[in-house]
């Protein structure tokens, strides 16, 4: 069966302290692995598309990286207003439907 | 683009009533998603369309629920009748053909009383 879990749950970080989070996948063929970002009261906000494994992304502090069976999304020196659930999703090869996993809620203290 | 548009924002209704829910993608999207989301199961997927036409609508959970998309840029949800388990944040998201990323609307918190 087709899954996507997140961990940790929740992750609490000074300002500028650097972390990662984490989205293990378990999927019959990936098209495409997606990392959203969602702020309360919000809809998720897309940030990156990987499609293979070794593949890279940037944008300001965030960086995305995938392998065979997870990804990362990595948070250099984060500001408060980083602070936000951060979603992943993979969609299969044989559909066209996401999967998405249940968040991370990261806060960032200043 | 304005994005994606749903209204209304917020839905109070009484066990029992009628409720629909709107959604406008943005212009020249060819999939359109809808989606509910609660703190128990979060995102799931409930039906999607391709040139508004359903492709997939094995997440709608019942009968009572229901989607419709006459055109390209307007859809609705009716759920009827409403219960209270069908409290829930719903989201809308349209994408274009070739990008796989979608785009989603503000939701439309729905308290079922």
């Amino acid at each position: 069966e087709d899954q996507v879990t997140q961990s940790p749950e929740a992750l609490r970080l000074q300002e500028g302290e650097s972390s990662s989070l984490n989205c293990s996948y378990t999927v019959s063929g990936l098209r495409g692995l997606f990392w959203y970002r969602q702020d309360p009261g919000k809809g998720p906000e897309f940030l990156f598309t990987l499609y293979s494994a070794g593949e890279e992304k940037e944008k300001e502090r965030l960086k995305a990286t995938l392998t065979k069976k997870e990804s990362f999304l990595h948070i250099t020196a984060p500001k408060p207003e980083d602070s936000a659930t951060y979603l992943c999703a993979v969609q299969a090869a044989s559909n066209y439907q996401l999967i998405w996993g249940a968040g991370t809620k990261l806060i960032i203290k200043p | 683009d304005a994005g994606v548009i749903q209204s209304p924002r917020h839905e109070v209704t009484e066990m029992g009533q009628e409720v629909t829910l709107r959604c406008k993608p943005i212009s020249g999207h060819d999939y359109l998603f809808w989606y509910r989301q609660t703190m128990m199961r979060g995102l799931e997927l409930l039906i999607y369309f391709n040139n508004n036409v359903p492709i997939d609508d094995s997440g709608m959970p019942e009968d009572r629920f229901s989607a419709k998309m006459p055109n390209a840029s307007f859809s609705t949800l009716k759920i009827q009748p409403s219960e209270p388990r069908d409290s829930a944040v719903y989201f809308c998201a349209s994408s274009l053909a070739g990008r796989t990323e979608a785009f989603f609307g503000q939701g439309t918190r729905l308290t079922v009383v």
